[in-house]
Formats: C-alpha cells, sequence, structure tokens
C-alpha cells in the first residue's frame, strides 16, 4: 500500500541552526500538509499546501518557516534559526482530493540542542 | 477559537469489552470527522472517518456523528490488549483546506 515518507526520523540540530524536514507523499496525492506535536501534546496543524502554494497556515507557521515542493516529488520544511521550542515531531500528510482522508508519515523527532 | 475536545483518561476496559471514546467539537460548518489511533512515540493511523449523521461501521469499529450536538464517538468492540494506544479525534472544519484540528487523545487501555 503507498505510504508517505519522511526523512530523517530523527534529528539532532544545534539552537540557531537551520534544518530542512523532507517527505515524499504518495504518488497521486494532491493536497500536502505538515503538523507538529510537542511531547504530550496535541497534533498540531502548521500549513497546507495545493496547486505549488501555500493554501492555509496557521499561526505557528512564522517567517522562520518555510515549504516547498521542488520536484514532482518531495515536499519539504525548512526552520531557519531553529529555538528550543522547536523540538517536536513533525508529520507529513496528504490526501487526494476532496473529502479523503490524510495519511499521515512516520514523522521526524526534531531535537533542538 | 475552533476547538476538539476529548477526555484525555486513561479508559480503561477489560479485554473483549466494548471501548467507547467521545469527542465534541465547536466548529458547527465541521464537514468530517476521523479517527486516528496513535501508538507512544509514532505517527496517526487512520481508523475510521465518517461523514453523515448516523453510525458507520467496519469490522470491531463503529464511529457515530451526530451533527445537531456537535458529537462524535468512537466505538471498539470485543477490546484486544493490543488496542491499547491514544485515539485522537480529528474535525476538518469549514475551512477549504482540508486542515485538521485534532482533539488531545483519549488513551485506552485494554486489560487482559
Amino acid at each position: 500500500e503507498p505510504e508517505v515518507t519522511q526523512t530523517p526520523s530523527h534529528q539532532v540540530t544545534q539552537m540557531g541552526q537551520e534544518v530542512i524536514l523532507r517527505c515524499v507523499p504518495i504518488s497521486n496525492h494532491l493536497y500536502f500538509y505538515w503538523y507538529r506535536q510537542i511531547l504530550g501534546q496535541k497534533v498540531e496543524f502548521l500549513v497546507s499546501f495545493y496547486n505549488n502554494e501555500i493554501s492555509e497556515k496557521s499561526e505557528i507557521f512564522d517567517d522562520q518557516f518555510s515549504v516547498e515542493r521542488p520536484d514532482g516529488s518531495n515536499f519539504t520544511l525548512k526552520i531557519r534559526s531553529t529555538k528550543l521550542e522547536d523540538s517536536a515531531m513533525y508529520f507529513c500528510a496528504s490526501k487526494s482530493e476532496g473529502a479523503q482522508p490524510q495519511h499521515f508519515g512516520d514523522g521526524t523527532r526534531l531535537s533542538i540542542l | 477559537q475552533k476547538e476538539v475536545e476529548q477526555n484525555s483518561g486513561p479508559l480503561s476496559v477489560p479485554e473483549g469489552a466494548i471501548a467507547s471514546l467521545n469527542c465534541t467539537y465547536s466548529d458547527r460548518g465541521s464537514q468530517s470527522f476521523f479517527w486516528y489511533r496513535q501508538y507512544s512515540g509514532k505517527s496517526p493511523e487512520l481508523i475510521m472517518f465518517i461523514y453523515s449523521n448516523g453510525d458507520k461501521e467496519d469490522g470491531r469499529f463503529t464511529a457515530q456523528l451526530n451533527k445537531a450536538s456537535q458529537y462524535v464517538s468512537l466505538l471498539i468492540r470485543d477490546s484486544q490488549p493490543s488496542d491499547s494506544a491514544t485515539y485522537l479525534c480529528a474535525v476538518k472544519g469549514s475551512s477549504n483546506t482540508g486542515k485538521l484540528i485534532f482533539g488531545q487523545g483519549t488513551t485506552l487501555q485494554v486489560k487482559p
């Protein structure tokens, strides 16, 4: 069964450094999302992406965050100048169309030191 | 602020019993409702989704939706120890981007 893949599974970075989290959505999907989950807290929406542009972003998704779909398969989340509070699990999700459910990748655990 | 509320639990049931998980939401324009299962340290895994009022059954799982009461539930029949996990209620609100708003999750413990 097709799945969303995310790399790396764990990223450790010094505060202030830039990180890029990578996702390969399911191939025929059109809508792409990033969520994050701080340890012990709920899953929070960050950004949605459709037709090569951001369709919605949350208050969390400030100027330090950006997303890109550089080719036909990858979907990346970049965090510039990371902060300690960026430590979380980051999940990529995709869906095909309309009311179809989102499928989640296994996540990247980001640890900021 | 659009919210999705769940009792964090833990909900403890004996093996073979029915587990009932509940969720309420605040956005009356919400269109689609999803239950995800999350094991500790893992990603959300889709269990069921429901769009219309009433019940939807899939194997041991039944989702129930009451839009008038803004309430959605998940019943797990013949609960197994492997069902022990956190169950996340997620709601697609009135936004047309498809973003999901998650509840905090209910931890289910099924005791052998």
